[in-house]
Parts: C-alpha cells; structure tokens; sequence
C-alpha cells in the first residue's frame, strides 16, 4: 500500500519567513495530493491540493510543488504569521480507482514566532 | 465544516464495552470515511465506505466495525476486540468523483475516546 513520509516534525520560523514541508510518498500511482491544516483541537482543513498533472499550484501566501519523478511534494508558505500556527499533514490518494481513501503523513508541527 | 456532524465529543469506554461514535452529514456527499488519530501521529484510515451499503476495511480495521445503511449516516462502533481505543476519532466524507477526479475530503470535529 501507499506510505507517505512528511519532514520536519516540528518547525519553529519568525514571524515572515518562509516555511517549507516535504513529502515523499511511495506509490507512483498515487495521483491527488492534499494538504490539510488542523490547529489545536479542531478538525483538519483541506488548504491547499494538486493533481500530478501539474507541478506547481498557489493560493496566495501558500503553494505546492510536485515532483513526480522523485515522489516527493512540498508545501510553501510564505510571509508566516502568528494564525499559520498548527499542525499541517500532506496526503496522497489515487483517482479513478476504488480506494478514494487518503494515506496521510505523521504531520509537521509549525510553530510561528512573533 | 457544519455539514459532517460527530457525536459525542468526549466518549470513556468500560473494560469489554461496545461503544458506538456517531458520523452525520448532510452534504449529500456519497463517500464516508473514518480515521483514527494518535497524538503526535497523522491520521489512519479505520474504515471507508463509498455508497450505500458497502463498506472497505482500512489500515487498521481490527476492532472496529461500522454500517452505512443511510446516505446520511456511517457509525463507527469501538469493539472490546480493540485493546487500545484512546485516540482522537475523525469521520470524513468526500462528493462523487467527477470525471474521475477525487474530491476533496471534508472532515467533522471529531470524538476523543478515552478509556476508563
């Protein structure tokens, strides 16, 4: 089955700085690549995705690359503020198969100092 | 989001006792999943179901099992099979793939199951 690793743990940045999560999953079937954020307690929210057909997609201060080649994908955010700290975990899924189902990373706790 | 509503927040569960988490939607949504979610780890996939009366097992199905007898609903019930149940449970659903591309998954708030 999929295994999805995600680096750092944990990631402390100042204030407006850059920040930068990696992934790297296992199954070069593997074709939808979410990115959820979840801040204390709560639910994780979809933030972010990209389909292997593209290798960049942005959404403002955030965007994501993919690199199909190598089976690795990152998330980029920048300008951090104080509100981007939570826990942010990369996922991997195939489309157009029976198992819509995502394989998640450990997640990155990303800390924002003001 | 308020369309995926889980009950109840906090659940403790006796020695042998069968306990059953709730998962409602009313996103019109076909697919439901649950994932289970351990501190500090990422989310695992319990058991998912993508249309009325068919379920999959996940990764980690042992002790657990679940019914998707409505669109609506898809229940999640916590087995004295599972020797370590405490964890932080979360139900999804996601809309029918269209041309053949998944859908975003939406999650509910989720329940914390502790044991006694």
């Amino acid at each position: 089955g999929e295994n999805v690793e995600q680096h750092p743990s944990t990631l402390s940045v100042q204030e407006g700085d850059s920040a930068v999560i990696k992934c790297t999953y296992s199954d070069s079937a593997s074709n939808y690549f979410p990115w959820y954020k979840q801040e204390l307690g709560k639910r994780p929210q979809l933030i972010i995705d990209i389909r292997s057909n593209v290798g960049e997609k942005k959404d403002q201060r955030i965007a994501v690359t993919l690199n199909k080649t190598a089976k690795h994908f990152s998330l980029h955010i920048t300008e951090t503020q104080p509100e981007d700290s939570a826990v942010y975990f990369c996922a991997a899924s195939k489309e157009g198969t029976g198992r819509r189902a995502l394989t998640f990373g450990s997640g990155t706790r990303l800390q924002v100092q003001p | 989001d308020g369309g995926i509503t889980q009950s109840p927040k906090y659940l403790f569960r006796k020695e042998g006792q069968n306990v059953t988490l709730s998962c409602e939607q009313n996103l019109n949504h076909d697919a439901m999943y649950w994932y289970r979610q351990d501190p500090g780890q990422g989310l695992r996939l319990i058991y998912y179901s993508q249309i009325v009366n068919d379920f999959q097992k996940g990764d980690i199905a042992e002790g657990y099992s679940v019914s998707r007898e409505k669109k609506e609903s898809f229940p999640l019930t916590v087995t004295s099979a599972q020797k370590n149940p405490t964890a932080f449970y979360l139900c999804a659903s996601s809309p029918r793939p269209r041309t053949g591309l998944n859908q975003p998954q939406h999650f509910g708030d989720g329940t914390r199951l502790s044991i006694l």
